[in-house]
């Protein structure tokens, strides 16, 4: 069984530019998060799609927004890129009830590196 | 919303030795809490979890420890190997007794967990 697929891995971008990171959750599994992580920072919360309805937000800016598809793959976009938005984005899949509550363990991609220049 | 402290920031020990990491958690209603590990370069791995009915759980040489009380949770490895070092993660989410988790996981800032042959 295929894992959770991000891409790009890697990717570097300017200040005012936007980026869309994609994510592929493993098969069966409709519940999608996404994490920011930074160094001293562990893993920060971002937002939570199931049935492609955004269940829950962290406390980021408008500029982080998501989606998901019928297919369960999910997509994250941020605009106006700032320096601080350097970071590993990680997408993980879990499984969850019809009513999308998550039934199991976060399985984690590999993250997509930003950097913002 | 849920906040979760993780002590210390980072850990050094020796090859054999025992290892203790904690954590503590702001709302009383977080019932579930898995611990994941993550090895330089790669993705977060769950390596064990607790739910709020049980106060400890072992599982070889990791076991975690729960405090409902004090709302403090914490994970010990034992007889540590050079193969343990890595960064590792608490987290707290609220999970309903008929299975599913609702709400956001949320993740302590990590612990680098050194062990020195």
């Amino acid at each position: 069984k295929a894992g959770v697929t991000q891409t790009p891995r890697y990717l570097i971008k300017t200040r005012g530019q936007q980026v869309t990171l994609s994510c592929s959750p493993i098969s069966g599994h409709r519940s999608v998060s996404w994490y920011q992580q930074t160094p001293g920072q562990g893993l920060q919360f971002l937002f939570e799609y199931f049935s492609e309805t955004q269940r829950n937000k962290g406390n980021f800016p408008g500029r982080f927004s998501g989606r998901q598809f019928s297919n369960s793959r999910s997509e994250m976009n941020v605009s106006t890129l700032e320096l601080g938005d350097s970071a590993l984005y990680l997408c993980a899949s879990s499984l969850a009830t019809s009513g999308g509550a998550r039934t199991g363990e976060l399985f984690f991609g590999e993250g997509s590196r930003l950097t913002v220049l | 919303g849920e906040n979760v402290e993780q002590h210390p920031s980072t850990l050094s020990v020796q090859e054999g030795d025992s290892a203790v990491i904690k954590c503590t958690y702001s709302d009383s209603a977080s019932n579930y809490f898995p611990w994941y590990k993550q090895e330089l370069g790669k993705r977060p791995q769950l390596i064990i979890d607790i739910r709020s009915n049980v106060g400890e759980k072992k599982d070889q040489r990791i076991a975690v420890t729960l405090n409902k009380t004090a709302k403090h949770f914490s994970l010990h490895i034992t007889e540590t190997q050079p193969e343990d070092s890595a960064v590792y993660f608490c987290a707290a989410s609220i999970r309903w007794d008929y299975g599913g988790s609702q709400g956001n996981l949320i993740f302590g800032k990590g612990t680098k967990l050194s062990v020195k042959p």
